[in-house]
């Protein structure tokens, strides 16, 4: 079993729509949560990071932690075609780089 | 402009052959990653580094090597030795080893035939 999953997609929706991107995880370790965007044959830009538990937003994005049910959720509100492009996730028991761990990342496509 | 540069954007090379990939970064980071991306898998760490003339071994670091002699540089040698070289590679930085927000380079395709 992979330590983080995520539903490899692609996930194609209308513009205006409220998408919902996940991973799983299996190491309970893991205290800081990030969400990267990466455009086609780009690098990942950082969207989201929360550490532990609950809820964080920013502008259409909303970033959730569930450490008990080892669930973290992305929310993409009003999606818009810019917004299409591959999301990972990554996690980590402490804040050293070294110790990140990345999921495959979710294939989005907001259609116009 | 700050920024970290990655080149060459894509890069062939014969099997067999030793191939440098170059890293440089100009936000005065002090730490540096370099990761391999695939198809259907997650970022995997092959090496880091977070002081000049100092680096460590990720989770992949056969077949590779780098140095660390310049605080804005660090290149990424993939040797012959490694197995399946063929690869998108993705150098980061972060402004201190324990700052949150790592960046990214925009990486370079590797093809090895």
């Amino acid at each position: 079993q992979k330590e983080v999953e995520q539903d490899p997609g692609p996930l194609s929706v209308p513009e205006g729509a409220i998408v919902s991107l996940n991973c799983t995880y299996s190491n309970s370790a893991f205290q800081y949560f990030m969400w990267y965007r990466q455009y086609s044959r780009k690098g990942p830009e950082l969207l989201m990071y929360t550490y532990s538990s609950g809820n964080k937003e920013d502008g259409r994005f909303t970033a959730q932690v569930d450490k008990s049910s080892k669930y973290i959720s992305l929310f993409i509100r009003d999606s818009q075609p810019s917004d299409s492009a591959t999301y990972l996730c990554a996690m980590s028991p402490d804040n050293y780089g070294q110790n990140f761990v990345f999921g495959p990342g979710t294939r989005l496509s907001v259609l116009p | 402009d700050g920024g970290i540069t990655q080149s060459p954007k894509y890069l062939f090379r014969k099997e067999g052959q030793n191939v440098t990939l170059s890293c440089e970064q100009n936000l005065n980071h002090d730490a540096m990653y370099w990761y391999r991306q695939d198809p259907g898998q997650g970022l995997r760490l092959i090496y880091y580094s977070q002081i000049v003339n100092d680096f460590q071994k990720g989770d992949i670091a056969e077949g590779y090597s780098v140095s660390r002699e310049k605080k804005e540089s660090f290149p990424l040698t993939v040797t012959s030795a490694q197995k399946n070289p063929t690869a998108f590679y993705l150098c980061a930085s972060r402004r201190q080893v324990s700052s949150y927000e790592q960046y990214f380079g925009p990486g370079t395709r590797l093809t090895v035939t």
